[in-house]
């Protein structure tokens, strides 16, 4: 079976500090792991991606996470937060194989505040 | 080149109605999945479509239908409307089945009262 947790519904924190995200996941298979944001009233839209290949990814507009299996971690990261960072983000786990094969679970979600 | 586009972009229906929502996909796509997103919630895999057969389906019950056409466009139908199907219905593109990344439409909103 598939699924994510995200360990914090709410994250708020002041412009230029960093910014941490939690996630762990579960997955029968290898997985890949994604992080999406969604700004209000707009479609998901990728930040980042794992699929196997170096366990630190690199995202759009600073974020970074790390895989880390022997912790089913998935954290997403960014040095300095910017105000154009308020929005929801979703982990997502994906598995690599299996019947549910491109079908994508998503997290509850963790909103996020930027104070000025 | 257009991204996932959907229509209509908000809908306020009454219970026990009938809805359509549709969906073209991402240049070069073949594969379509629609998420229900309830508010406050994570996106929930319904269904996807590949070849014009449904691949997979999620836990939603037969009320929910779909359909996609030979030029990979889509509609996802919603029979029998209940208060609780109100929620932001989005359609991902992905370029084939089982490929990992899936590209989101604006989504439709979806009330019903």
């Amino acid at each position: 079976a598939q699924s994510v947790t995200q360990l914090d519904s709410h994250v708020s924190v002041s412009e230029g500090t960093p910014v941490l995200l939690r996630c762990n996941y579960s997955s029968s298979y290898s997985p890949s792991l994604f992080w999406y944001v969604q700004h209000p009233n707009k479609g998901l839209q990728l930040l980042l991606k794992y699929t196997s290949a170096a366990t630190l990814v690199k995202g759009i507009n600073g974020f970074e996470a790390e895989f880390k299996k022997s912790e089913t971690s998935f954290h997403l990261t960014k040095p300095s937060a910017h105000m154009s960072d308020a929005a929801e983000y979703f982990c997502v786990v994906t598995p690599d194989r299996g019947s549910t094969l491109g079908r994508l679970y998503f997290g509850r979600g963790t909103q996020l505040t930027v104070w000025p | 080149d257009a991204g996932v586009t959907q229509s209509p972009t908000h809908l306020i229906k009454t219970r026990g109605q009938q809805v359509t929502l549709r969906c073209s996909p991402k240049s070069g796509h073949d594969t379509v999945s629609w998420y229900q997103q309830a508010l406050g919630q994570g996106p929930q895999f319904i269904f996807q479509y590949y070849e014009e057969e449904e691949r997979q389906r999620g836990n939603f019950p037969d009320r929910f239908s779909g359909h996609q056409f030979p030029n990979y466009s889509s509609e996802l139908n919603v029979n029998a409307l209940l208060l609780g199907d109100s929620a932001l219905y989005l359609c991902a593109s992905s370029p084939l089945a089982g490929t990992y990344e899936q590209y989101f439409g604006p989504g439709t909103r979806l009330t019903v009262t």
